[in-house]
């Protein structure tokens, strides 16, 4: 079962702030965030380990909370190159294979 | 260095026939995987390599899908018989495949367009 992100799509004006959730009705080993331009792969942005961690560079962090099995990527001052589909995937408990499952994705636009 | 490599960037292919995607992972990287995105959706896992082993395929819709890393480092992605539901993008990735950290880093895709 793939994870939920909300929102769905957002739009901001350069130098405001973004938070984007991703929640999993699994037990998750990590979280990973990607950014994906149109037409373009996925860009790897960071990943968070079981244990409950916060990561960051920049102006874009993150943070994971184990025992919700919920994620959250937290983009201040955004810029227009933060415009893109952002995607969590998770890396599920004894899943063994490293695979792993993708959300929908959500739209972020960034306008001046 | 250079990144995931895939080729070609766009097959057209009619339904029925037999195509082959192409993969080059990261130099030195031992895990590779391959993933299918369609419109409008995250990627979706189909296969994982370890080396030269496909360690986990439960991501392959069915048997008309194959694929294979015969030295461990080049990956070809088999569909035969393809079917206009097969269109999509088809994605791969390579991690260094060691550690906790399982950073992975994806190619450009394979559109693939079945008529």
């Amino acid at each position: 079962q793939q994870p939920v992100q909300s929102p769905q799509a957002v739009i901001l004006r350069e130098g405001e702030d973004a938070v984007i959730n991703c929640s999993s009705s699994k037990a998750l080993y990590s979280v990973h965030w990607y950014r994906q331009k149109h037409g373009e792969a996925p860009v790897f942005l960071m990943i968070l380990l079981k244990g409950g961690e916060q990561k960051g560079h920049d102006k874009i962090s993150a943070s994971f909370n184990e025992k919700k099995q919920q994620s959250s990527l937290y983009l201040t001052a955004s810029q227009l190159s933060y415009s893109g589909t952002y995607f969590c995937g998770t890396e599920d408990v004894g899943a063994g294979s490293y695979q792993l499952t993708f959300g929908k994705g959500t739209k972020l636009s960034v306008i001046p | 260095g250079a990144g995931v490599s895939q080729t070609p960037s766009n097959k057209v292919t009619e339904k029925g026939k037999y195509v082959e995607l192409r993969c080059d992972p990261i130099s030195g990287h031992t895990a590779l995987y391959w993933y299918r995105q369609s419109l409008g959706q995250g990627p979706e896992f189909l296969i994982y390599f370890q080396g030269t082993g496909a360690a986990d395929d439960s991501g392959l819709p069915n048997d008309r899908f194959f694929a294979v890393r015969p030295e461990g480092s080049v990956s070809t992605l088999k569909i035969q018989r393809t079917e206009r539901g097969d269109s999509a993008v088809y994605l791969c990735a390579s991690s260094s495949g060691t550690g906790e950290d399982n950073e992975q880093f994806f190619g450009p895709g394979t559109r693939l367009t079945v008529l």
